[in-house]
Formats: structure tokens, C-alpha cells, sequence
């Protein structure tokens, strides 16, 4: 079945370092990805869609600066959270939708734990 | 916009004990239904989904689920549980039509004991 990959699984980072995650769709093409936030204890929060060719939407509350999208292929959509603080330390998942399957199913990534120090 | 409600944050049971988990949601539009289970420091999976015809819809692992229209709720059930199925349990809905993305409910984590 479709899978979809994301790496790294866990990071350690300094505060006002930069951190990328990468999703990728190994077997469809997606042209849309969606990156989810999840604080411990709570739910999945759509922080942003990720349109392959064009800019991303993010969600009301979520600053673009800080959290780049880039989905420079078909199969592949990356998260950077830049100058990081402790704040941002959460679990991030991406999510891609396969269009050649009806009603276009979703498949999650396994995330990514961000730890900032 | 779409909301969804799970009224439990935890629910423990005993092996072999059947369970419900429940989910209301809240939609001035028509909308496809979700439940997705995580398993620790893992995505989520699908566990089942409703998107048309049968109310009754059954998914993964012996898992079903009804939706009820008048109710607006999609409980989650499965009649004999196992430790295997401890994990964290998401409810989701998503429009039927437009940008079709998820809006998740708070999650209930299943605890079973043995």
C-alpha cells in the first residue's frame, strides 16, 4: 500500500537553530501534503497545506517565517522550523493524499519529535 | 467550520471487555468521518472511515463504527478488546467537498488491562 515517509524521526537541537523535516510519498505522487503539530496530550493541529509548485496556506496563528514549506516535487514536502526555541519542541507529522485512489486517501508520516533545548 | 468532541480523554477496561469510545461532531456542511489510531511516538493510522451509504461501517483490527446523522456522533466500538489495542484514538471529519482537510478531535487514550 501507499506509504509515506518522514524523516527524522526524533531531533535535539539548540535554541536559535534551524531544523528541517522531510515527507515523502514513496509510491503516488501527492500533490498536496499537510503538516500537522501535536502538543503532548492533545490533538492533531493543521498547521499548514502544501500545494507541490506553489506557495503553501498555513493556518490562521501559524507564522510562515517561522515555519517554511517547501514541496519541490510530487514526492517530497519539507518542514524547517527556523531559529528554533523551546517552544517549538512538539511532535510534527505530515500527512499526503494519494489523488489516484477514490475520494483521495490520506496517509500519515510516522513524525518527527522535536526536542529544543 | 467543522468541530469535533471525544467526551472521554481516557478510557480504562479490562481485557476482553467490550468498549465504546465516542466522538460527536459539529458541521453546517456534509461531512466524511474518520477514526485513526496512534500508536507511541508513531503516525496515525487509519482505523476506519464513513463517506457514504451504510451507517455501520467496520475498519481494522475488529473496530467499527456508526454514524448517526440526528446524533451527530460516529462512536467508535469493539466487542472484545486487546492489550495489543492500548493506544491513542482520533476522531476526524472532513468536508465532502472543498479542501477536504482533517480537523481532529481531542483524542482518547485506551488503556487495557490485563
Amino acid at each position: 500500500g501507499a506509504v509515506v515517509s518522514q524523516h527524522p524521526s526524533r531531533v535535539i537541537c539548540k535554541s536559535g537553530t534551524s531544523v528541517k523535516i522531510e515527507c515523502r510519498s514513496l509510491d503516488f505522487q501527492a500533490t498536496t501534503m499537510f503538516w500537522y503539530r501535536q502538543f503532548p496530550k492533545q490533538s492533531l493541529m493543521l498547521m499548514a497545506t502544501s500545494n507541490e509548485g506553489s506557495k503553501a496556506t498555513y493556518e490562521q496563528g501559524v507564522e510562515k517565517d517561522k515555519f517554511l514549506i517547501n514541496h519541490a516535487s510530487l514526492t517530497l514536502s519539507t518542514l524547517t522550523v527556523t531559529s528554533a526555541h523551546p517552544e517549538d519542541s512538539s511532535f510534527y507529522i505530515c500527512s499526503a493524499r494519494d489523488p489516484s485512489i477514490w475520494n483521495e486517501k490520506l496517509f500519515f508520516g510516522s513524525g518527527t519529535q522535536l526536542s529544543v533545548l | 467550520a467543522q468541530s469535533v468532541t471525544q467526551l472521554d480523554s481516557q478510557v480504562p477496561v479490562f481485557e476482553e471487555a467490550p468498549v465504546e469510545l465516542r466522538c460527536n461532531y459539529s458541521s453546517s456542511v456534509s461531512v466524511y468521518l474518520f477514526w485513526y489510531v496512534q500508536y507511541p511516538n508513531q503516525g496515525l493510522q487509519l482505523l476506519l472511515k464513513y463517506l457514504s451509504g451504510s451507517t455501520l461501517v467496520k475498519g481494522i483490527n475488529g473496530f467499527e463504527a456508526e454514524f448517526n446523522k440526528s446524533q451527530t456522533s460516529f462512536h467508535l466500538r469493539k466487542p472484545s478488546v486487546h492489550i495489543s489495542d492500548t493506544a491513542e484514538y482520533f476522531c476526524a471529519v472532513s468536508r465532502v467537498q472543498g479542501a477536504q482537510k482533517l480537523v481532529f478531535g481531542q483524542g482518547t487514550r485506551l488503556t487495557i488491562n490485563p
